[in-house]
């Protein structure tokens, strides 16, 4: 079975600090991966997603995430952090799971971007 | 515009008066899903629809029912609310989940309270 460990709950950085947001995976098969963000009292939105093609990810406002099959990671980075990118990020598995795919979330991490 | 939209936003109710939440989305997707989202729990899944009059449990379906009678439309309904149903909850669609690589779209989210 699958499931999703983001290795922090909290996150703090100074802006213009790197940001990196740990995610850890068990898959049984080929996974698709995802990062979400949510924003205070806002839905979620996607910020990349892996899905067997490169496995350096970039996607929006400068976020990039690297999938390391060996180590079974997805971390999320991104070079210099803004007050913007203050929210709680997602970390999400997408894989088969007895004959069907299913989502599973992480626990999420909340960043904290600090002047 | 394509969206996910939630009706209401926000719904205080009582125990035991039966509720329904609304969820539509105009992209024609065929997944559809809702989530319930408790601090430190991340989103849990409490059922998804891979088409329409395809429903099926999720994570934590106890105490819920969905219905697909419509591809667009995916809504919530509690029978008998309880005070352990407060929460925020997220409807979401995807374009398929055969393989696994989509994303899903978020609606703004419902928060219920129940007294």
């Amino acid at each position: 079975a699958q499931s999703v460990t983001q290795l922090d709950s909290h996150v703090s950085v100074s802006e213009g600090t790197p940001v990196l947001l740990r995610c850890n995976y068990s898959s049984s098969y080929s996974p698709s991966l995802f990062w979400y963000v949510q924003h205070p009292n806002k839905g979620l939105q996607l910020l990349l997603k892996y899905t067997s093609a490169a496995t350096l990810v970039k996607g929006i406002n400068g976020f990039e995430a690297e999938f390391k099959k060996s180590e079974t990671s997805f971390h999320l980075t991104k070079p210099s952090a803004h007050m913007s990118d203050a929210a709680e990020y997602f970390c999400v598995v997408s894989d088969r799971d007895s004959g069907t795919y299913k989502y599973i979330f992480g626990t999420g991490t909340r960043l904290k971007v600090l002047a | 515009e394509a969206q996910v939209t939630q009706n209401p936003r926000y719904l205080i109710t009582v125990t035991g008066k039966k509720l329904t939440v609304t969820c539509s989305q105009n992209m024609n997707h065929e997944y559809m899903s809702w989530y319930r989202q408790d601090p430190g729990l991340g989103l849990r899944q409490i059922y998804y629809s891979m088409n329409v009059e395809v429903t099926d449990k999720g994570d934590v379906p106890e105490g819920y029912k969905v219905s697909r009678k419509e591809k667009r439309n995916f809504p919530l309904i509690l029978e008998s609310p309880s005070p352990n149903q407060t929460s925020l909850y997220f409807c979401a669609s995807s374009l398929s989940l055969g393989r696994g690589g989509y994303e899903q779209y978020f609606g703004p989210g419902t928060r219920l309270t129940v007294t």
